[in-house]
């Protein structure tokens, strides 16, 4: 079946710094490739999205580019902020959402 | 954007009682709305399907009898967790998907934090 894996963190940044984190997906066919961030109790928030292969989504200085060849969906931002600091899901949706285990990042001021 | 919500926020029950979670689409009809599961500092797991008008479709693994699901109009899914214990204390999350213009989107609900006591 479908499958999501991000790198499972904790994160920790200073602020200011280069963000990476990694997001590979086994799915057949095509799927639309997603991150969600949830920030402290609260629910999921869509960050960004790509429908289809070498799509760049982006989204408050976020990035991410399907690619179908590396089967990769990673998310980037050149410049992270203290506010931040959230858990972030890449997720898959062919018939139904498929999450992976989330990436807990923290930004140090 | 469309909104979907969810009452309550947070609740708080006594082993043994039943607790029912509404979430509702704001601006847009769903047919279809989704239940996850969080448990802490975990992933969402997708618990059932809710289809207006029908009977819900669980995934495996998930009692239908312990986590009630109706969808009684096309802006409202209710998951009653019946007989609540402390496993059930979790963060449940809805969704609400929408095609517009043959596209699919589904927005996701603030989420219900349940603490069985």
């Amino acid at each position: 079946g479908n499958s999501v894996t991000q790198m499972e963190g904790p994160v920790t940044l200073s602020e200011e710094a280069f963000l990476t984190i990694n997001c590979t997906y086994t799915a057949t066919g095509y799927p639309s490739l997603f991150w969600y961030v949830q920030y402290p109790g609260e629910g999921l928030q869509l960050l960004l999205k790509a429908t289809k292969a070498d799509d760049k989504g982006s989204n408050k200085g976020f990035e991410a580019t399907y690619r179908k060849e590396t089967t990769s969906f990673h998310l980037e931002k050149g410049s992270v902020q203290v506010s931040d600091s959230a858990v972030y899901f890449c997720a898959l949706y062919g018939q139904n959402f498929v999450f992976g285990p989330g990436t807990r990042l923290s930004v140090l001021p | 954007g469309a909104v979907v919500s969810q009452h309550p926020s947070w609740v708080i029950c006594k082993s043994g009682t039943s607790v029912k979670i509404e979430c509702r689409s704001l601006d847009f009809q769903a047919t279809t709305m989704f239940w996850y599961r969080q448990f802490p500092k975990q992933s969402l797991m997708l618990m059932a399907t809710s289809n207006e008008g029908s009977k819900a479709t669980y995934e495996q693994g998930v009692e239908k009898d312990k986590f009630l699901i109706n969808h009684a109009s096309l802006t409202l899914s209710t998951l009653t967790v019946t007989s609540a214990h402390p496993e059930d204390s979790s963060f449940y999350i809805c969704s609400a998907r929408v095609t517009h213009r043959g596209q699919e989107t589904q927005y996701f609900g603030p989420g219900t934090r349940l603490l069985v006591l």
